[in-house]
């Protein structure tokens, strides 16, 4: 079964917006990453937290962890076209040498 | 200083024929994950190799798929006798260690196509 779930699975904004995905998990995790990928190519590492911290910026994103709820965000602020691409959250709840991604979320940002 | 490579980029076999996808990871790592992606969809953990050893299988079909990460050359994904299904883009991963501490490093993925 999968244990991240991103929400909403597609979003469109228009450039400048922000842009706010969402992920659930269902155990206990060490750390929990963001992960880009444009169409047709591999993975980009954006972001990780680690389970005792609760908030992390770089550059125009800012990631949130809420280990209560089970859930972490990233926002994008001030939207660029080229932000267009699927976002993913991945985390080590199986072990320490296993990530385990989400469905994704398809982020369309309208110039 | 070369990413993860992966080849062959696409791959079209006829069902029952055998495909062979090849990764060499990043420069100083020995550790090394597969992963496939269905269109539209997240990616499903495969394996875990380190050098010459399979640490976890357990998302790889028991039955036609094989992996392995010798100590000379790339890891190897090998599936015999493919069928339509195997369908996907399997991507490769590399790190330097354990992941407790750290990211993943992907390839570009290698499209298989079965027809």
């Amino acid at each position: 079964s999968q244990q991240g779930e991103e929400d909403p699975q597609a979003l469109s904004i228009q450039e400048g917006e922000n842009a706010t995905m969402n992920c659930s998990y269902k155990t206990s995790i060490n750390n929990l990453q963001w992960y880009r990928q444009n169409s047709g190519r591999g993975l980009v590492h954006l972001i990780l937290i680690r389970s005792n911290e609760r908030e992390k910026h770089s550059g125009r994103l800012r990631v949130t962890l809420d280990t209560s709820k089970k859930s972490s965000s990233l926002l994008i602020t001030a939207s660029r076209a080229a932000d267009t691409a699927s976002y993913f959250c991945a985390t080590d709840w199986d072990s320490s040498y296993k990530l385990i991604f989400g469905s994704g979320t398809r982020l369309l940002v309208r110039p | 200083n070369a990413g993860v490579m992966q080849n062959p980029r696409h791959l079209v076999r006829r069902r029952g024929q055998e495909a062979r996808l090849r990764c060499s990871p990043m420069k100083g790592h020995s550790h090394v994950y597969w992963y496939r992606q269905l269109p539209e969809e997240g990616l499903k953990f495969m394996v875990y190799l380190q050098k010459e050893n399979i640490i976890d299988e357990s998302g790889m079909p028991k039955e036609r798929f094989s992996a392995e990460f010798p100590k000379e050359g790339p890891s190897i994904l090998r599936i015999q006798q493919v069928v339509r299904g195997d369908s996907a883009a399997y991507f490769c991963a590399s790190s330097p260690q354990e992941l407790n501490t750290g990211e993943l490093f992907f390839g570009e993925g290698s499209r298989l196509t079965v027809l």
